[in-house]
């Protein structure tokens, strides 16, 4: 099983649309957690953190279960510029430094 | 500021050959990661470092596999014997704040062993 699963999708939704990402880990040790995004062949990029009081920003709402070890984004009013793989991200704890372990990723597709 | 830099872009080599990966952190970054990304894959982490040291090794996946950091800036990342299934993205990352600060990642290099 891997640490941190993800659906990977594609998700195909038209403008405008609101979509959901969820994502569960399995490293109760887990301290942080974040969304990258990464377009087509380029880097990941910090899209958010997640906190367990939840945290918004934008159009992007994140959320953290602890309890259940789960992980959801929320993008509403799709843009056509959303389209790219969202990865979903672990910082384990018990380390001396934040140690990532990424999800597959899910692909969004938002088309006119 | 300059983000994160990678040299080469794209490497194409042959079976069996050596390769030398770059990755020049952000300025002042103390911690410095490499990644990998295969094709379909996520990624996969293969080291760490704070400083010149590499406290976490343990995603390297054989002994073909090395790296160093010099000055506590510059890291190369070396695989010798390259094989087909080296093929992948190796991205590098730097953070602050001891190594808990949020990762900023490099283009990567684009690596295909023929």
């Amino acid at each position: 099983r891997k640490e941190v699963e993800q659906d990977p999708g594609p998700f195909n939704v038209p403008e405008g649309a609101t979509v959901a990402f969820n994502c569960t880990y399995s490293n109760s040790a887990s301290q942080s957690f974040f969304w990258y995004r990464q377009d087509c062949r380029k880097e990941p990029k910090l899209l958010m953190s997640v906190y367990s009081s939840g945290n918004e920003d934008g159009r992007f709402t994140a959320q953290l279960n602890r309890a259940s070890q789960y992980i959801s984004l929320l993008i509403r009013d799709s843009k056509l510029s959303d389209s790219a793989t969202y990865l979903c991200v672990a910082g384990a704890g018990g380390t001396s430094y934040g140690k990532l372990t990424f999800g597959q990723g899910t692909i969004l597709t938002v088309h006119p | 500021g300059a983000g994160v830099s990678q040299s080469p872009s794209n490497k194409v080599t042959e079976k069996g050959k050596d390769v030398e990966l770059r990755c020049d952190p952000i300025s002042g970054h103390t911690a410095l990661y490499w990644y990998r990304q295969s094709l379909g894959q996520g990624l996969e982490f293969l080291i760490y470092f704070q400083g010149n040291s590499a406290p976490d090794k343990s995603g390297l996946p054989s002994d073909r596999f090395s790296a160093e950091r010099t000055g506590g800036s510059v890291s190369t990342l070396t695989i010798q014997r390259t094989q087909q299934e080296d093929s992948a993205v190796y991205l590098c990352a730097s953070s602050s704040g001891g190594g808990f600060g949020t990762q900023y990642f490099g283009p990567g290099t684009r690596l295909t062993v023929l």
